[in-house]
């Protein structure tokens, strides 16, 4: 069992849907957890972190986090075709001496104009 | 942009060879890590260098090695290349080594074809 689980998809919803995604993790060591998007064949851009369990907004995007349930989730709302990217979370944990990132495999997401 | 800048963008090698990587982190940041992507396998994590020493390791094959220079540049040095190191591979940087959420901001990749 790998230690964070992420949807693949692909998902696709028309524009201006709700969109959801989700993570779930099985290491309570983790303490951050981030969300970023990645453009086909770019790098990956940070689009939010949150340390705490509850809700963090930023715009169109509301990154949720339940350490209760190990789940979080990233909900993007009146989503764009510009949207349209690979969707990774990220979990960030102390190893040994420096702090270490730990992704999903990412959730492909499409929005039709 | 992110700040992070990769060099080359592409890279078209055969079996067999060697090839360097390199990364310019973000002004200011200590911490460089090293990422492989590719289709099946999502981001794994290689190695992280902070202000010039190794500080932890992930799934590196030991064909691949990695060093931090005093100006804080970074180069991934990959050798006797196999087909299945074909893949992008990142470079991110971050500010510190413990401090915080210790974002990482990520490079725009090096693509590599081994033939």
């Amino acid at each position: 069992q790998k230690e964070v689980e992420q949807d693949p998809g692909p998902l696709s919803v028309p524009e201006g849907a709700i969109v959801s995604l989700n993570c779930t993790y099985s290491n309570s060591a983790f303490q951050y957890f981030m969300w970023y998007r990645q453009y086909s064949r770019k790098g990956p851009e940070l689009l939010m972190y949150t340390y705490s369990s509850g809700n963090k907004e930023d715009g169109r995007f509301t990154a949720q986090v339940d350490k209760s349930s190990k789940y979080i989730s990233l909900f993007i709302r009146d989503s764009q075709p510009s949207d349209s990217a690979t969707y990774l979370c990220a979990m960030s944990w102390i190893s040994g001496s420096a702090r270490q990132l730990t992704f999903g495999s990412g959730t492909q997401l499409t929005v039709l104009p | 942009d992110s700040g992070v800048t990769q060099t080359p963008k592409h890279l078209i090698t055969a079996t067999g060879q060697r090839v360097t990587l390199r990364c310019s982190p973000r002004s200011g940041d200590l911490s460089v890590y090293w990422y492989q992507q590719s289709l099946d396998q999502g981001l794994q994590f290689l190695i992280h260098y902070y202000n010039g020493e190794e500080r932890a390791k992930g799934n590196i094959l030991e064909r691949f090695s990695a060093q931090q220079f005093p100006d804080l540049h970074s180069e991934l040095n990959l050798s006797s290349l196999e087909l299945g190191d074909s893949a992008l591979y990142f470079c991110a940087s971050s500010v510190g080594r413990l401090a915080g959420s210790n974002t990482q901001y990520f490079g725009p990749g090096t693509r590599l074809t081994v033939l």
